[in-house]
């Protein structure tokens, strides 16, 4: 089955800067790569994704970058707000298709501070 | 549409006690699946199912149960409660085909004391 890794656990950014949060993942054959924020005490809800046939994707102020070869995606949030604190997790196929559901990172607690 | 539907919101349970997590969804989506969220990490998968009648075993199947009669309805359950079940747990759904995101439940916290 599929290991996904993230970094950091804990992010702390002054508001304005950029915020990078890092995966790993180690089945070859993934593809497709969803990044979900966690505001406290809600549900998981999806913010960008990416599919393995494309390198970047943007959607105003995040984007996903993806590199195949190293196996690795990144979320790269600009301009951050107080709004964007929250934890986010990245997330890969179980296997192949996805079926059989996603493997989630650890998450990353991302603060903003004002 | 009212997405995905858990029920209870929150639950208190004695050791060896049984209770059903109830997910239902309107969306007309055939894959479901059960996760659960304890403090501080991710999310991991209990059982799921890819349409009505079928159901398998995620990464932490152990102490719960499952049954998917209809695409509307996956109903989680827990026999012989105990405090390592004390989690967050959240219901997600997505359309077959292409790799969609999930859409998620508002979750269940159980605590098992």
């Amino acid at each position: 089955g599929e290991n996904v890794e993230q970094h950091p656990s804990t992010l702390s950014v002054q508001e304005g800067d950029s915020a990078v949060i890092k995966c790993t993942y180690s089945d070859s054959a993934s593809n497709y790569f969803p990044w979900y924020k966690q505001e406290l005490g809600k549900r998981p809800q999806l913010i960008i994704d990416i599919r393995s046939n494309v390198g970047e994707k943007k959607d105003q102020r995040i984007a996903v970058t993806l590199n195949k070869t190293a196996k690795h995606f990144s979320l790269h949030i600009t301009e951050t707000q107080p709004e964007d604190s929250a934890v986010y997790f990245c997330a890969a196929p179980q296997s192949g298709g996805g079926a059989d559901g996603l493997t989630f990172g650890k998450g990353t607690h991302l603060i903003i501070q004002p | 549409n009212a997405g995905v539907t858990q029920t209870p919101k929150f639950r208190i349970l004695k050791i060896g006690q049984s209770m059903t997590l109830q997910c239902t969804q309107d969306m007309n989506h055939n894959y479901m699946y059960w996760y659960r969220q304890d403090p501080g990490m991710g999310l991991k998968l209990i059982y799921y199912s890819v349409g009505a009648g079928i159901t398998d075993k995620g990464e932490v199947p152990n102490g719960y149960n499952v049954s998917r009669s209809t695409t509307e309805d996956f109903p989680l359950r827990l026999e012989l409660a105990a405090p390592s079940q004390t989690s967050v747990y959240f219901c997600a759904s997505r359309q077959t085909g292409a790799v969609y995101g999930y859409t998620f439940g508002s979750g269940t916290r159980l605590t098992v004391v």
